[in-house]
C-alpha cells in the first residue's frame, strides 16, 4: 500500500553495527506496528504503539527498540545488529479509533542482511 | 487469538473462481475472520473481513457458516497475479491488542 513507507527497502549491514528501519504513513492512522518474516515463517510482532506516548513489547523485542517520533512516524533500531537478525521487516498501521476491527494496512517491507 | 486450519496448498485455472477454505472451531463471539495474501515477499495485502455476516468487496467474497466455525475466501475470477499465500486470521475486535497471527497460509497457484 503506496500509504505506508519504508526506508531502506533492502540493507546489508555487519554484525555489531546499529541500523534503523523506518516508517511512514499518509493514511492518518493512530497505530502503527512491526513485524518480522524469517523464510518459511509466518509473521511476528516486534513492537506496536497505539499512539505517540503508547508503546508495547511484542513477541520478539529482545534486542530491537522503536521511536514513534509522530504520529506518521514509527523507526524500528538494531543498536547491535547480529546474524540472526536477517529478516524481512514489516511496518503496519491501523485505524482503531474509526473502526474497532483493528484492519492493518502494510508497507512493502525492508529485507535486511546482517553479516 | 483463535486458531485457523488452511491447506498448504491449491490450484486454479485462469478466470475460474477460487474457493480458499478456512476452519476456525475454537472462534469466540467477538473475534473477526481477516482474509491477507502476501505476493512474493511483498507486504501482506487485506482482502476482507467479516463477522457474522457474508461480505463482499471488489477483491473478494468472504462465506461465513452459520456457526462461524469455518469460513470460505472466494476469488470469482482468479487472474494469474492472484497467486499468493493466503492468510485466514482470527482477530479479537474492540481489543487492546492488536498482533495478527500468520499462520503457514495456502498458497495458492493460477495457472493459464
Amino acid at each position: 500500500d503506496a500509504d505506508v513507507t519504508q526506508t531502506p527497502r533492502n540493507r546489508i549491514t555487519k554484525t555489531g553495527k546499529r541500523i534503523m528501519l523506518e516508517c511512514s504513513q499518509t493514511k492518518g492512522h493512530d497505530r502503527m506496528y512491526w513485524y518480522r518474516q524469517d523464510p518459511g515463517l509466518g509473521l511476528r510482532l516486534i513492537y506496536y504503539s497505539f499512539d505517540v506516548k503508547d508503546i508495547n513489547k511484542g513477541e520478539i523485542s529482545d534486542g530491537y527498540s522503536v521511536s514513534r517520533q509522530a504520529q506518521a512516524k514509527f523507526s524500528l533500531s538494531l543498536e547491535s545488529a547480529i546474524p540472526n537478525q536477517t529478516a524481512l521487516y514489516f511496518c503496519a498501521t491501523s485505524d482503531f479509533r474509526a473502526s474497532v476491527t483493528d484492519t492493518q494496512y502494510f508497507g512493502p517491507g525492508t529485507r535486511l542482511t546482517v553479516l | 487469538d483463535a486458531k485457523t486450519t488452511q491447506p498448504p496448498s491449491m490450484d486454479c485455472a485462469e478466470g475460474r473462481a477460487a474457493n480458499l477454505p478456512c476452519n476456525h472451531s475454537t472462534i469466540s463471539g467477538n473475534e473477526y475472520v481477516y482474509w491477507y495474501r502476501q505476493i512474493h515477499s511483498q507486504g501482506p495485502q487485506y482482502i476482507i473481513h467479516g463477522l457474522k455476516n457474508n461480505e463482499t468487496n471488489e477483491m473478494a467474497s468472504l462465506i461465513i457458516t452459520e456457526d462461524r466455525k469455518s469460513s470460505t475466501l472466494i476469488l470469482p475470477h482468479a487472474t494469474l497475479r492472484d497467486t499468493a499465500v493466503y492468510y485466514c486470521i482470527v482477530h479479537p475486535g474492540g481489543t487492546s491488542y492488536g498482533k495478527l497471527t500468520f499462520g503457514q497460509g495456502t498458497i495458492l497457484t493460477v495457472h493459464p
